[in-house]
């Protein structure tokens, strides 16, 4: 189907381990975004790509990497896990241009650090 | 960079009232203004967007308007029903990059 696709969409996982959340998106669209949501600061910004091969730092980036070899795909990786990353995380995606419709978002993973 | 203040973080409305929700911006540079709406366990939907050179925009019960010079942008949405109780985002921005105010979470009650 295509869409933007996020997996898994629950995870638990203990304190100091490697996570990595999955983002697909199937239109080649070349911008992809990666938010968390906590309860009082709306959508924070953590990584963007402008294409493959391409990444940049948002707002939030520390504790977390990601890659984009792939235009397609666009995983989110925690190194080593804390609790304070306990969140939701949304992928997003936009295809770029002078004219901007607004991105589209994933269904989000929900994330418990333990 | 641009920083968008959404108000108020919560509203109740009684269904068939109406709901405003209030942003305002910081970067005179932002062209594109869309709001979206959560659901419950759901990402962001795009419901409406408005472009700076249009100053009001309506789609059926949903309206935005945008006044550049106060940097300020409303959503407006009449005859609430219990489907649109959601957290609404504003955004502001330009070229593919948008900032999101913090979200107002609507109540309508039936």
């Amino acid at each position: 189907d295509a869409g933007i696709t996020q997996s898994p969409r629950y995870k638990i996982t203990e304190t100091g381990r490697q996570v990595t959340l999955m983002c697909h998106q199937t239109w080649s669209h070349s911008y992809m975004f990666w938010y968390r949501q906590d309860l009082g600061h709306g959508l924070r910004l953590i990584y963007y790509s402008a294409a493959a091969d391409i990444t940049d730092k948002g707002e939030v980036p520390d504790g977390y990497v990601v890659s984009r070899s792939k235009t397609e795909n666009f995983p989110l990786t925690l190194e080593s896990a804390t609790r304070s990353q306990t969140s939701v995380y949304f992928c997003a995606s936009i295809n770029g241009g002078a004219s901007n419709y607004g991105y589209t978002f994933g269904s989000g993973t929900r994330l418990t650090v333990v | 960079g641009e920083n968008v203040e959404q108000h108020p973080s919560t509203l109740s409305v009684q269904e068939g009232d109406s709901a405003v929700i209030k942003c305002t911006y910081s970067d005179s540079a932002s062209n594109y203004f869309p709001w979206y709406k959560q659901e419950l366990g759901k990402g962001p939907q795009l419901i409406i967007d408005i472009r700076s050179n249009v100053g009001e925009k309506k789609d059926q019960r949903i309206a935005v308007t945008l006044n550049k010079t106060a940097k300020h942008f409303s959503l407006h949405i009449t005859e609430t029903q219990p489907e649109d109780s959601a957290v609404y985002f504003c955004a502001a921005g330009s070229g593919n990059m948008l900032t999101f105010g913090g979200g107002t979470r609507l109540m309508v009650k039936p």
